[in-house]
């Protein structure tokens, strides 16, 4: 089946520095790719939605300059936290519509991420 | 914007039966989808629902009513790895193609 991987799984950074976290869809090619951002016990919170060869659109309050997105390639969607504060300590997690019949998401495996 | 609730716990024992209800408030509803989520990990997709109806899938089963905006996953003979969060979302008509709107999410516990 279809697999999109998340690159780091985990990371542990310094508050004020920035974080970039990848994400690849490896069988397919995916024009939009989808960002969440999911707190303990909460759901999944959609940051933005990745667009291939354009900008990101954002969901209502999340800071654009702050969560940078950039959609390279048919295949890779990099979410970079800039001067990230303990309070973007959270699971992020990324994913792809898989074009079959459902059209159902594809998740990443998430990233944790927390600042010190 | 798009309203969809579902509760937040729920337990059962081993074997048992258990229906987790999602209810939703949307315009232009254009699907729904069950997801199964284990602690620290990525969200899987059950089952999706676009006509009324039961969707039986081996020991799940999700329903759908359009009318009533109303829908129910169903989970039998219950296994202690089926603990976990299950995520009800909608798909809506006019939005990115793909982009969901995710419930809160059930933590299911199920107990020996």
């Amino acid at each position: 089946g279809a697999v999109v991987s998340q690159h780091p799984s985990r990371v542990i950074c310094k508050s004020g520095t920035s974080v970039k976290i990848e994400c690849r869809s490896l069988d397919f090619q995916a024009t939009t790719m989808f960002w969440y951002r999911q707190f303990p016990k909460q759901s999944l919170m959609l940051m933005a939605t990745s667009n291939e060869g354009s900008k990101a659109t954002y969901e209502q309050g999340v800071e654009k300059d702050k969560f940078l997105i950039n959609h390279a390639s048919l295949t890779l969607s990099t979410l970079t936290v800039t001067s990230a504060h303990p309070e973007d300590s959270s699971f992020y997690i990324c994913s792809a519509p898989s074009g079959r019949l459902y059209n159902e998401q594809f998740f990443g495996p998430g990233t944790r991420l927390t600042v010190l | 914007g798009q309203n969809i609730d579902q509760p937040t716990e729920m337990t059962a024992t081993e074997g048992a039966i258990v229906q987790i209800n999602c209810t939703y408030q949307t315009s232009g509803f254009n699907g729904l989808f069950w997801y199964q989520q284990h602690a620290g990990e990525a969200p899987t997709f059950l089952s999706y629902n676009v006509l009324d109806g039961l969707e039986e899938k081996g020991r799940f089963s999700s329903f759908l009513s359009r009318s009533k905006g109303y829908s129910y996953l169903l989970l039998k003979e219950l296994q202690m790895k089926d603990s976990a969060s299950y995520l009800c979302a909608v798909s809506v008509r006019g939005s990115t193609l793909g982009r969901l709107y995710f419930g809160r999410g059930t933590q299911l516990t199920v107990w020996p």
